[in-house]
């Protein structure tokens, strides 16, 4: 079964970093891309990020492009998200999703259960 | 970026009603179209991929279908555990791109 644990929201002042982990088994992690998709309270979904399976490609919404950055280590399983210069719009819970694609993003399943960023002063 | 826009933005409907719901791109998006459903307080899961492949375990009564702006979710008989909201989101081209949401209510 495909598992994926994320770790590290908290509550953190306006212009701070942070950064998100998330924990996959069950499945080849290094065969596939994987996303940051968010949600802010009450609102719909917004994709955040993608990296391809090698990491060598990297994908970012303009909203969090040059703040954020994407990055995985495939001999631990884990993808990371490292926010900096945070906003009070980046309040969400953050979901960590398996793509099921290799290098371009195209679509996610599962999806992990999520981690809460709240930015505020 | 492509923009995605969903309609109705919420339905009233009751168990064994078909439904239909639609996403329109702002451009040819070919058949890059997925849809999700989300409950509350769960994460979303994916139905269906490039516009109408039901993932596994979905059950047959969803459906998808449509090509380049213009597309749509069909559950052909709702079920009260289809009671959620639905998004379509565009994989073209990055950034990827959600639809508003579609709220699926009981009426």
């Amino acid at each position: 079964e495909v598992q994926l644990v994320e770790s590290g929201g908290d509550l953190v002042q306006p212009g701070a970093s942070l950064r998100l982990s998330c924990v996959a088994s069950g499945f080849t992690f290094s065969t596939y891309a994987m996303d940051w998709v968010r949600q802010a309270p009450g609102k719909g979904l917004e994709w955040v990020s993608a990296i391809s399976n090698t990491g060598e490609s990297r994908f970012y919404a303009n909203s969090v492009k040059g703040r954020f950055t994407i990055s995985r280590d495939n001999s631990k399983n884990t993808l990371f998200l490292q926010m900096d210069s945070l906003r009070a719009e980046d309040t969400a819970v953050y979901y960590c999703a398996k793509d099921g694609s290799t290098v371009i993003p195209r679509w996610v399943d599962p999806w992990g259960q999520g981690t809460l960023v709240t930015v505020s002063s | 970026d492509i923009q995605m826009t969903q309609s109705p933005s919420s339905l009233s409907a009751s168990v064994g009603d078909r439904v239909t719901i639609t996403c329109r791109a702002s451009q040819s998006i070919t058949n890059y179209l997925n849809w999700y459903q989300q409950k509350p307080g769960r994460a979303p899961k994916l139905l269906i991929y490039a516009t109408s492949s039901l993932q596994s375990g979905v059950p047959s009564r969803f459906s998808g279908s449509g090509s380049g702006t213009d597309f749509t979710l069909t559950i052909s008989s709702l079920q009260l555990e289809d009671f959620a909201t639905y998004y379509c989101q565009q994989s073209y081209s990055s950034p990827l791109t959600f639809g508003g949401g579609t709220k699926v209510e009981i009426k």
